[in-house]
């Protein structure tokens, strides 16, 4: 057990609408990093929050977008789906100066 | 230029043998290089890393040899066994991405009786 926890587990929607998907990084951790993995695009990362503040940006989709909380949580906001959305969707959390990131049991999001 | 480049893309062991799996990279940036196991339905788990001023790290059966010069380094699981397998890929991070982590396609790993 990583001590990182993500919400949902699985989550079954159709095209066009929009999901909320939920992170509690590790006690003590700053960081959270959310990456998406599908068959065709392997790991890739997303986004990175650090103590609230946005600090890196990967390929990430406009209709997404996320957020980090003063209790340090965050949430991924996909919206308006698409079939090709569907993947699993891990967020990974880093303590301050640390390399190591450590990641959740992910999110399967199926778009149907 | 921030691939990491990742192979076999699946490999074959038998119980006992020695598993390696390779990587190769092109950013100098990169200054942290890890290794995930991921077993399936589960987020990927941190095995071992290494960073780029040492050579050669060791952590029980797994091993990470590093090559700076020809900027290649890899996994080697040593008495493979059966609860070995399961899916590795290799990463690199660096600084200046906010330690982002760019991965490998990962390899796919069966280790037989």
């Amino acid at each position: 057990d990583s001590g990182v926890t993500q919400t949902p587990k699985h989550l079954i929607t159709a095209t066009g609408q929009r999901v909320t998907l939920r992170c509690s990084p590790r006690s003590g951790d700053l960081s959270v990093y959310w990456y998406q993995q599908s068959l065709d695009q392997g790991l890739q990362f997303l986004i990175q929050y650090y103590n609230g503040e946005e600090r890196a940006k990967g390929n990430i989709l406009e209709r997404f977008s996320a957020q980090q909380f003063p209790d340090l949580h965050s949430e991924l906001n996909l919206s308006s789906l698409e079939l090709g959305d569907s993947a699993l969707y891990f967020c990974a959390s880093g303590g301050t100066g640390a390399k190591e990131q450590f990641f959740g049991p992910g999110t399967r999001l199926t778009v149907l | 230029q921030q691939q990491v480049k990742q192979s076999p893309q699946s490999l074959i062991v038998q119980k006992g043998g020695i598993s390696i799996i390779n990587c190769a990279y092109e950013n100098t940036a990169f200054d942290y290089f890890p290794w995930y196991q991921q077993f399936p339905g589960k987020g990927p788990a941190l095995l071992i890393a290494i960073r780029p001023d040492v050579s050669e790290k060791k952590e029980g059966r797994f091993t990470i040899s590093f090559n700076k010069s020809a900027k290649q380094f890899s996994l080697h699981i040593m008495d493979s066994q059966p609860g070995d397998s399961a899916t590795y890929f290799c990463a690199a991070s660096n600084p200046g991405g906010g330690n982002k982590l760019t991965f490998g396609t990962g390899t796919q790993l069966k280790v037989e009786l």
